[in-house]
């Protein structure tokens, strides 16, 4: 049973250009979130979807950030015109219910130049 | 604001030892999670304890919930050099995980 999976883990983008960042979550897993860690801090929550619907984007920046969670396929976080201070790792976690364990992928570390 | 902080920052041990950290919290839970990160990797998740529990045991590791108190420890016990990682608990007030900023364990052999 792979675990969460997300791609790219390493991902280089000038400023200005967009990055999509996917998730698939594990088998049986309908419940995906998505986390934000700076260097040196915590994880912090941006957004909490399931299958079509997001339930949750109290932690998302109101510009530039969205996410899905299409019937088919992955979960996308895509953040238009990126700046220098998106630099982070983004972590994607998926749990079977919502008050269930949270299984993380590896993070997709972005780095804005 | 911070829900969950890890306490101490940063604990140096010797192989063999037993480490405890702590966490406290603000708000009611309905579960707490606490997971391990090396150092530029993703996060393992160790265990959960429910609101309803006081104590849980898995391998290595024991975890306490006092919601009196609103904290919780984590020990590991005999501690190897393979358990240096930063330790992390997670509150779950509701559908998101809330992070402290973590506890760095170095273990020396």
């Amino acid at each position: 049973n792979a675990g969460v999976m997300q791609n790219p883990r390493h991902l280089v983008r000038r400023r200005g250009q967009e990055a999509r960042l996917r998730c698939s979550p594990m088998k049986g897993h309908s419940h995906v979130y998505w986390y934000r860690q700076l260097p040196e801090e915590g994880l912090k929550f941006m957004v909490y979807l399931q299958k079509e619907n997001i339930i949750d984007e109290s932690g998302m920046p109101k510009e530039r950030f969205s996410a899905e969670f299409p019937k088919e396929g992955p979960s996308i976080l895509r953040i238009q015109q990126v700046v220098r201070g998106d630099s982070a790792a983004y972590f994607c976690a998926s749990s079977s219910d919502v008050v269930d364990e949270q299984y993380f992928g590896p993070g997709t570390r972005l780095t804005v130049t | 604001s911070q829900q969950g902080e890890e306490d101490p920052q940063a604990l140096s041990i010797q192989e063999g030892e037993n480490a405890t950290m702590n966490c406290s919290y603000k708000t009611s839970i309905n579960n707490l999670q606490w997971y391990r990160q090396n150092s530029g990797r993703g996060l393992v998740h160790l265990i959960l304890i429910r609101s309803n529990e006081r104590e849980k045991h898995s391998g290595r590791l024991r975890v306490t919930l006092d919601t009196s108190k609103k904290s919780s420890s984590l020990l590991i016990t005999a501690s190897r050099a393979a358990d240096t990682a930063s330790y992390f608990c997670a509150t779950a007030p509701a559908t998101a995980l809330i992070f402290g900023k973590g506890t760095t364990l170095s273990v020396s052999s």
